[in-house]
């Protein structure tokens, strides 16, 4: 199978904490997308890295990839009470789909 | 910004009937996609469709699920004989190829009964 997973299932942390996201998957990939849901919502964009990449930011987001252990990892730095969502990776692999991972709900606390 | 939208927003329809699910993907993309969320589940792919056919589908996107993209603009999915499993949010979502970042519209609950 390639769908990925990730840990934690949930996080909770205080607003002003770092928050970081785990996500594993199975096979070589095209690229990697994380995407924020907030609930019963729709999939926002967060940032895409490329299977050539390594680290890229996109304001308090940081995504890191590791090929080698064929895993990836967001990073949200001084979270606030907006970030409460869930978050989902999504593998691109050898065709044009994603493939979701199974998503980390972050409980952000005033 | 341009965004992905889709309507609409919920539907609730009988069993055996047949549900149309509109998108209006992002001008310039070339590339769509549905896909599914059963409540409490993962993301699901159902189909991609490229240059006026389906490019790719999933063992979920069986006979009873169409696409079609009947103008320039618009991109839908049928169901033509609803379950009561097919009760969930459909994701439609684009790309405009390189670099590949898809994006999502807002979703249809689809409600069965």
């Amino acid at each position: 199978s390639q769908q990925g997973e990730e840990d934690p299932q949930a996080l909770s942390i205080q607003e002003g904490e770092n928050a970081t996201m785990n996500c594993s998957y199975k096979t070589s990939i095209n690229n990697l997308q994380w995407y924020r849901q907030n609930s019963g919502r729709g999939l926002v964009h967060l940032i895409l890295i490329r299977s050539n990449e390594r680290e890229k930011h996109s304001g308090r987001l940081r995504v890191t990839l590791d090929t080698s252990k064929k895993s990836s990892s967001l990073l949200i730095t001084a979270s606030r009470a907006a970030d409460t969502a869930s978050y989902f990776c999504a593998a691109r692999y050898n065709t044009d789909k994603l493939i979701f991972g199974t998503g980390t709900r972050l409980q952000v606390f005033p | 910004e341009p965004e992905v939208t889709q309507t609409p927003s919920h539907q609730v329809t009988q069993m055996g009937q047949e549900v149309i699910l509109r998108c209006v993907p992002i001008s310039n993309h070339l590339y769509f996609y549905w896909y599914r969320q059963i409540l409490g589940q993962k993301v699901e792919f159902l189909v991609s469709f490229y240059n006026n056919e389906i490019s790719e589908k999933s063992e979920i996107f069986d006979d009873q699920f169409s696409v079609e993209r009947p103008d320039g603009s618009n991109f839908t999915l049928k169901i033509r004989s609803t379950k009561l499993e097919d009760s969930a949010m459909y994701f439609c979502a684009s790309d405009s190829g390189h670099p590949y970042e898809q994006y999502f519209g807002p979703g249809t609950r689809l409600t069965v009964t």
